[in-house]
């Protein structure tokens, strides 16, 4: 059964980098036909797409956060990393690793709440 | 972006009830559209793709319909474990996106 555990501070500063890492287990990051993606649910909000990168090829951003974020894999390490750059308050939510079939989500991480505050 | 709404926001319903909710969409979608189970604390569940198929392992009292701009998940019998929020996504268009979710309150 694939499982995936989302990492990272829980606290972040105002125009710092958030950082998270998403640890695969059950399966392969390298798995043909599958892409990893981030999700993010701000507090009383809707589910908000992040971004999403596969194997054999580059990431994809939501318009809306493209100049902030960057999605990468560690393949070694079979996990995946989201880097979110110059965060304001806006940014504080809970955040999901996820992985898809195109962009269908099939699993879930459970989440990681991420404060940005001074 | 396409636009999800789901309605209505929360429900109330018993054991053994039968309840159905529903996800309009801003535009068409076809058949685009999956449903989830998220319980708090929990991995969201994948539960239904393709508007009507069933996730592998998910139990046939769980039922999706549905086509263009309105969609319906429905639960046939709700045991204790379904009292819990759903909400719906769209892969028809990048970027995808969620509905604000249904729950359904005991």
């Amino acid at each position: 059964q694939l499982q995936l555990q989302e990492s990272g501070s829980g606290l972040v500063r105002p125009s710092q980098t958030l950082s998270l890492t998403c640890d695969i287990s059950g399966g392969s990051i390298t798995s043909g036909g599958f892409s990893w993606s981030w999700i993010r649910q701000p507090p009383g909000k809707d589910l908000e797409w992040i971004g999403h990168i596969w194997h054999s090829g580059g990431p994809n951003y939501n318009p809306s956060l493209k100049n902030r974020v960057t999605i990468s894999l560690d393949t070694p390490e079979n996990q995946f990393s989201l880097d979110l750059k110059s965060v304001t308050a806006a940014d504080t939510a809970v955040y999901y690793c996820a992985r898809c079939s195109g962009w269908l989500v099939d699993y879930w991480g459970q989440g990681i709440f991420v404060t940005v505050s001074s | 972006d396409i636009q999800l709404t789901q309605s209505p926001p929360s429900l109330s319903a018993s054991v053994g009830d039968r309840v159905t909710f529903t996800c309009r969409a801003s535009q068409a979608i076809t058949m685009k559209l999956a449903w989830f189970q998220q319980r708090p604390g929990k991995a969201p569940r994948s539960l239904i793709y393709a508007a009507s198929r069933l996730q592998s392992g998910v139990p046939s009292k769980f039922s999706g319909s549905g086509s263009g701009t309105e969609f319906n998940l429905t639960i046939s019998s709700l045991e204790v474990g379904d009292f819990t929020t759903y909400f719906c996504q769209q892969y028809q268009a990048y970027p995808p996106t969620f509905g604000g979710g249904t729950r359904v309150d005991i």
